[in-house]
């Protein structure tokens, strides 16, 4: 079974641009997390979309956002990029949203802002 | 808020030795979940073990084991016989039961090297 895809792998941006990431989860699973990591504040939960719907979201404004597909492949988009939204951007999946199932991470996007 | 404090910037053992991870955890809830989580440089994040905090018993996994510490809200990571595949940066993380979804609080990590 195919693991958690993310593309593109790299990205780099200017200041102000808008950026959308992909990622494509495990077949089967139906919820995908968000998740940014960055040298200084860490890992930072971004949100979760189960079911097409946002079940949960962390202390991001609200140039971030995110919507799920039908296939539960799940996009974030970042507008109005500024330096400090550059970061890895991981995402992962599990088979649902309540239960502790484990997460499976997709390899990341590297996300450069200029 | 639950945060998730992990001391140890940085670790190193030597080949086929033990080493101990810290990790502390702040919290209001007597339901929850932790977990270690491993990072190798290639960045794929790979789940090392999970403890349900209602149970007393320590999770083990092969040669990784936890020992979970409810009252002092500690929960170190032990890894016997090292191996060069185990360097990777470790992080901690919790996830709350009442909160449901799938978040995780995830401390600074640890990194940790492996000398042959």
């Amino acid at each position: 079974k195919a693991g958690v895809t993310q593309t593109p792998r790299y990205l780099i941006k200017t200041r102000g641009q808008q950026v959308t990431l992909s990622c494509s989860p495990i077949s089967g699973h139906r919820s995908v997390s968000w998740y940014q990591q960055t040298p200084g504040q860490g890992l930072q939960f971004l949100f979760e979309y189960f079911s097409e719907t946002q079940r949960n979201k962390g202390n991001f404004p609200g140039r971030f956002s995110g919507r799920q597909f039908s296939n539960s492949r799940s996009e974030m988009n970042v507008s109005t990029l500024e330096l400090g939204d550059s970061a890895l951007y991981l995402c992962a999946s599990s088979l649902d949203s309540d239960e502790v199932n484990e997460q499976f991470f997709g390899p990341g996007t590297r996300l450069t802002v200029l | 808020a639950q945060t998730v404090t992990q001391s140890q910037p940085e670790m190193s053992v030597q080949e086929a030795e033990t080493v101990t991870l810290s990790c502390t955890y702040d919290t209001s809830e007597s339901d929850y979940y932790l977990f270690w989580y491993k990072q190798p440089p290639s960045r794929q994040m790979i789940l090392v073990i999970r403890q349900e905090a209602y149970k007393q018993q320590n999770a083990t996994e092969n040669r990784f084991s936890v020992n979970f510490q409810k009252a002092a809200k500690s929960f170190s990571l032990k890894i016997s016989d090292s191996q060069l595949g185990d360097a990777a940066m470790y992080f901690c993380a919790y996830r709350s039961e009442s909160e449901g979804a799938q978040k995780l609080v995830f401390g600074q990590g640890t990194r940790l090297t492996i000398n042959p």
